[in-house]
């Protein structure tokens, strides 16, 4: 079974810059999670989609970051402009259904250095 | 709001010593207990998981039992080997919130 697949793996933009990162689930998996990890800290949420729909996006600063989850499949994740702070490890997640018993299962996560 | 607070590190060990990290959490609810683990250049995995009191999650040597009276998931595995040299996360969800909340992670280093 594919794991979960994200792109870019690293990425070094300037402040101000936009960027976007991609991530695909594993197949069947109906519900998706974005985490910011800086480093140090553990990764805490920015958004958590249940098929295409937004389940929890409170942690998620809207003024500059945007996510989508077309047909319920791959996601994106967006940073405009970016910032310093915006510096970290962005990792996504899937699980087969989103209750809170269920394993999520991560991808390697894309590495953001802004300069 | 739900917390998890996890045994300071980086912790260093000889090969085939007791490990035990400790995690002690806050929830509001009824909570599922995990540890992921994180080896050098490789992504967040989970290791063990238990989802209801008095459960023990055990992997690859690894246990942690969830302990309700005492709100603590510590682990523990009786033999560490050079190949457990990696970034420990304690974290939980909660019934109706079903993102994980993470402690800050325990850098593992086991010597020969």
């Amino acid at each position: 079974e594919a794991g979960v697949a994200q792109s870019p793996r690293y990425k070094i933009i300037e402040k101000r810059q936009s960027v976007a990162f991609w991530c695909n689930p594993i197949s069947g998996h109906a519900t998706l999670y974005w985490y910011q990890q800086i480093l140090g800290q553990g990764p805490k949420l920015l958004i958590q989609f249940q098929n295409n729909g937004v389940v929890d996006d409170s942690q998620l600063p809207k003024d500059r970051f945007s996510a989508e989850r077309l047909k319920g499949v791959d996601s994106t994740l967006k940073i405009q402009p970016a910032k310093l702070e915006d510096s970290a490890v962005y990792l996504c997640a899937s699980s087969p259904s989103g209750v809170s018993t269920d394993t999520q299962y991560f991808g390697p996560g894309t590495r953001l250095t802004v300069l | 709001g739900d917390s998890v607070t996890q045994m300071e590190g980086p912790v260093t060990l000889s090969e085939e010593a007791f490990l035990t990290i400790n995690c002690t959490y806050t929830a509001t609810g009824y909570p599922s207990l995990f540890w992921y683990v994180q080896y050098p250049g490789e992504g967040l995995q989970l290791l063990l998981k238990a989802t209801k009191a008095d459960d023990k999650g055990s992997n690859k040597g690894f246990e942690a039992t969830y302990r309700k009276e005492t709100t603590s998931f510590h682990l523990e595995k009786g033999s560490v080997q050079v190949s457990d040299s990696a970034v420990y996360f304690c974290a939980l969800t909660d019934f109706g919130n079903e993102k994980l909340t993470f402690g800050t992670g325990t850098r593992l280093t086991i010597i020969p």
